[in-house]
């Protein structure tokens, strides 16, 4: 079965400053890579997804992710990051491209310092 | 655009008592619906997918159950809630690629 681990359960970040999550999967084929984000108390937003094709790809609210074959990694990256960007920040795959669920990982919340 | 509903937004209810979570989608047909629970400082397990009317898959064996009566309403439910129910609970419907799109939720605690 496919697993997700996102190693960084807390990240501190000052606000300006790049940022980067990681995300990586365990799974023997390419799987549908997605990373969502969780204010608190609300549903998920989609910020960006990868099927296939460039491996570099661009999402909502500057946002953009790099898919890496070899090391089986997906990670979320922003060049300038907003107080508003806290939350937290989930990165899930799914299989095959079919009707099977997602499976997420543990999350990183995200901590913006003034 | 599509819009997907789910309501109550917070519910809490005593241990025993049953349960019925509503999900309806707008602006989409035949959608892919799914089931998630968000425990407290955990991540999002999937309990329930169906692809259509009557066709309910279950991923994990529980206290819950879910159905489709309708092309665009998921219904969670229980009959009688236990403690460890409690979480946040989100419905979703799916995209072309599978991209899926989450409701607001709705904050469950069993007391």
């Amino acid at each position: 079965a496919q697993s997700v681990t996102q190693p960084d359960i807390h990240i501190t970040v000052s606000e300006g400053a790049s940022l980067e999550l990681r995300c990586n999967y365990s799974y023997g084929a390419t799987p549908y890579l997605f990373w969502y984000v969780q204010s608190p108390g609300q549903g998920l937003q989609l910020l960006l997804k990868y099927f296939s094709g460039d491996t570099l790809v661009q999402g909502i609210k500057g946002f953009e992710a790099e898919f890496k074959r070899s090391q089986s990694s997906f990670n979320l990256r922003k060049p300038s990051v907003h107080w508003s960007d806290a939350a937290e920040y989930f990165c899930a795959v799914q299989v095959g491209g079919g009707a099977d669920g997602l499976t997420f990982g543990k999350g990183t919340h995200l901590i913006i310092q003034p | 655009s599509q819009t997907i509903h789910q309501w109550p937004a917070t519910l809490v209810q005593p241990v025993g008592s049953p349960l019925s979570l509503e999900c309806t989608v707008e602006g989409t047909s035949n959608p892919n619906l799914y089931w998630y629970r968000q425990a407290a400082g955990r991540g999002l397990q999937l309990l329930f997918y169906s692809v259509g009317i009557g066709q309910i898959s279950s991923e994990v064996p529980q206290n819950l159950s879910a159905s489709r009566p309708q092309d665009r309403q998921f219904i969670l439910s229980s009959k009688k809630l236990l403690l460890s129910d409690s979480g946040f609970y989100l419905c979703a419907w799916a995209g072309s690629y599978n991209e899926q799109f989450f409701g607001p939720g709705t904050r469950l605690t069993v007391l």
